[in-house]
């Protein structure tokens, strides 16, 4: 079966430190990977997207950047951080292709930058 | 563009009430249609889907069918308790592009009390 994870859980960070998120799947190959942000009582925002290693498109441009440096494991990164990047990172895999377009979500990484 | 729009709440039900939540969508073609629910503190997970019109999804007891005609998909229950306490979000998939981009509503949130 597929699982897939995030880590942090939770991180508190000061205004301009950088930031590394990492998410990994197990279980499948070649999936297509999602960066979502959700600001506190807010719905989902798609920040990045990713159909193969190397491959980044970004939704939103700001001061955030992404990275799949393999197959399965995508990285949200930040060299500065901003008050306005505080909020509940998602990220989420679907099965390459056109097969099925079902995401499952990970646990989710708790930012509060102070 | 394709969109979602869903009552936004907050919805509070005793237990055992029905549930009805709204959602509405607009899209140029034939899209699958979802509905998420996010516990506290935790990451989507995948509720319900349906993928073409007058397909009935279903889990948990809840329900909600694709209705093309009025390009609905309203998610019901017929007896809520109270750990169906959560934020329900109705999403759309907009195939036709190579990663599937699925559009989420701004999220319901959902409060049961005994």
């Amino acid at each position: 079966s597929q699982t897939i994870h995030q880590w942090p859980a939770t991180l508190v960070q000061p205004v301009g430190s950088p930031l590394s998120l990492e998410c990994t799947v197990e279980g499948t190959s070649n999936p297509n990977l999602y960066w979502y942000r959700q600001a506190a009582g807010r719905g989902l925002q798609l920040l990045f997207y990713s159909v193969g290693i190397g491959q980044i498109s970004s939704e939103v441009p700001q001061n955030l950047s992404a990275s799949r440096p393999q197959d399965r494991q995508f990285i949200l990164s930040s060299k500065k951080l901003l008050l306005s990047d505080s909020g509940f990172y998602l990220c989420a895999w679907r099965y390459g292709g056109a097969s099925t377009d079902t995401q499952y979500f990970g646990p989710g990484t708790r930012l509060t930058v102070l | 563009g394709n969109s979602v729009t869903q009552m936004e709440g907050p919805v509070t039900l005793s237990e055992e009430a029905f549930l009805t939540i709204n959602c509405t969508y607009t899209a140029t073609g034939y899209p699958s249609l979802f509905w998420y629910v996010q516990y506290p503190g935790e990451g989507l997970q995948l509720l319900l889907k349906a993928t073409k019109a007058d397909d009935k999804g279903s889990n948990k007891g809840f329900e909600a069918t694709y209705r093309k005609e009025t390009t609905s998909f309203h998610l019901e229950k017929g007896s809520v308790q109270v750990s169906d306490s959560a934020v329900y979000f109705c999403a759309l998939s907009d195939r036709g592009t190579s990663y599937d981009k699925v559009i989420f509503g701004p999220g319901t949130s959902l409060s049961v009390i005994p």
